[in-house]
């Protein structure tokens, strides 16, 4: 199957700064990306989606101006967490999707913990 | 919207008996359904995928599935249980182009020695 790299795979940010979390699909190109959130010992909830050169689209609940997505190319997706606060330590994860077979491939997430 | 239930949270079995990890799934048409593993503190696994055809599908570790339409279900399933099974198991249905995934509960799968 196709590989999503996800960097860094953890990270600990003092409250009040921001976090970036790359995802990157290493051997096709992504035109959608997904981006899920997983709390200790909860499911994935989905966050956002988003389509290379587009914005992204947010699920209700999430906060488009905390969690910035950015899809500049075909290849790499972001998510920056905007004045992290302790609430947002998580296990984020992304899932990359190539457009036409109905799969989309999981990076190996990020544990962002906000101290 | 879809929506997948899993039943059961917590699972314990010994090692060597069978396992069934049930799944049940509220979608409009015909679903894409997977089943993925994840280890704690780590990503997630993939163990099998059911698009159309087969019903009964095989997957990596000596997993199978079988998708019931009539009770919509997806139950998980394997013949002898591992100790390096224990995890958390996910069901999870797709949208309609099977990649923007709904997940249910989570079950965590503990073996006993």
């Amino acid at each position: 199957g196709a590989v999503v790299s996800q960097h860094p795979s953890w990270v600990i940010c003092k409250s009040g700064t921001s976090v970036k979390i790359e995802c990157r699909s290493l051997d096709f190109q992504a035109t959608t990306m997904f981006w899920y959130r997983q709390f200790p010992k909860q499911s994935l909830m989905l966050m956002a989606t988003s389509n290379e050169g587009s914005k992204a689209t947010y699920e209700q609940g999430v906060e488009k101006d905390k969690f910035l997505i950015n899809h500049a190319s075909l290849t790499l997706s972001t998510l920056t967490v905007t004045s992290a606060h302790p609430e947002d330590s998580s296990f984020y994860i992304c899932s990359a999707w190539q457009g036409w077979e109905p799969e989309a491939f999981f990076g190996q997430g990020t544990r962002l913990t906000v101290v | 919207a879809q929506s997948v239930t899993q039943p059961d949270i917590h699972i314990t079995v010994s090692e060597g008996a069978s396992l069934e990890l049930r799944c049940n799934y509220s979608y409009g048409a015909t679903p894409y359904l997977f089943w993925y593993v994840q280890s704690p503190g780590q990503g997630l696994q993939l163990l099998l995928k059911y698009f159309s055809g087969d019903t009964l599908v095989q997957g990596i570790k000596g997993f199978e599935a079988e998708f019931k339409r009539s009770q919509s279900s997806f139950n998980l399933r394997k013949p002898s249980v591992h100790w390096s099974d224990a995890a958390e198991y996910f069901c999870a249905v797709g949208d309609d182009a099977g990649n923007m995934l709904t997940f249910g509960g989570g079950t965590r799968l503990m073996v006993k020695p």
